[in-house]
């Protein structure tokens, strides 16, 4: 059964990077056919997919964050990571890793990490 | 960007009758690239269908979906006492993926 942990620091400043990592046991991710995305939580806003990258390295992000996005992919650890930078207020939220089977839906969920943006 | 409007904001039912969730996008989905996704509480959203009309894995066949373009359902034939979450749609056939808002199916 393929699970999936994020970790990081809960607590981030304001104007600082957010940094996330998700580990994945139960399977390799450098299985072909899937992306590994990251996906956040608010109250307010809902579900918002942030981006996925794909084993090979090759990335998508939402163009409200492109600019501030950044993925990575290390198959020898078996874990796929996110940095936001100049974070605000406003992306205080649980982050949730997982894995995208493209058509097929995003059937593999890390059980989210809330990160709270707060001086 | 689509815009996913999903109705009821929140359906109040009991166990053993039927649900219908309504998923409504701003422009027509090619492909009908549409997901419905569960959510309890204090967890990740789970899985139920994909390309609008197909059983995940696991998922039990109460739950269907059905629709094409711009409105697609979410039913749940016979509500379970484990039914009732919060349900979400999202259409992934192009960039940005968006989720619907969710409905909340309560007792």
């Amino acid at each position: 059964q393929l699970q999936l942990q994020e970790s990081g620091s809960g607590l981030v400043k304001p104007s600082q990077t957010l940094s996330l990592t998700c580990s994945v046991s139960g399977g390799s991710i450098s299985s072909g056919g899937y992306s590994w995305s990251w996906i956040r939580q608010t109250p307010g806003k809902g579900l918002e997919w942030i981006g996925y990258i794909y084993h090979s390295g090759s990335t998508s992000f939402n163009p409200s964050l492109k600019s501030r996005v950044s993925m990575s992919i290390d198959g020898s650890k078996n874990q796929f990571s996110l940095n936001l930078t100049s974070v605000t207020a406003a992306d205080t939220a649980v982050y949730f890793c997982a894995r995208w089977g493209g058509y097929w839906g995003i059937d593999y969920w890390g059980q989210g990490t809330l990160i709270t943006v707060s001086s | 960007e689509f815009v996913l409007a999903q109705s009821p904001g929140t359906l109040s039912l009991s166990p053993g009758e039927r649900a219908t969730l309504s998923c409504r996008a701003s422009q027509s989905l090619t492909s009908n690239y549409l997901a419905w996704y569960q959510q309890k509480p204090g967890q990740a959203p789970r899985l139920l269908i994909y390309a609008a009309s197909s059983r995940a894995t696991g998922i039990p066949d109460r739950f269907s979906g059905s629709g094409s373009g711009t409105d697609f359902t979410l039913t749940i034939s016979r509500l379970d006492p484990e039914d009732f979450a919060v349900y979400f749609c999202q259409h992934y056939g192009s960039s940005p993926y968006t989720f619907g808002q969710g409905t909340k199916l309560e007792i």
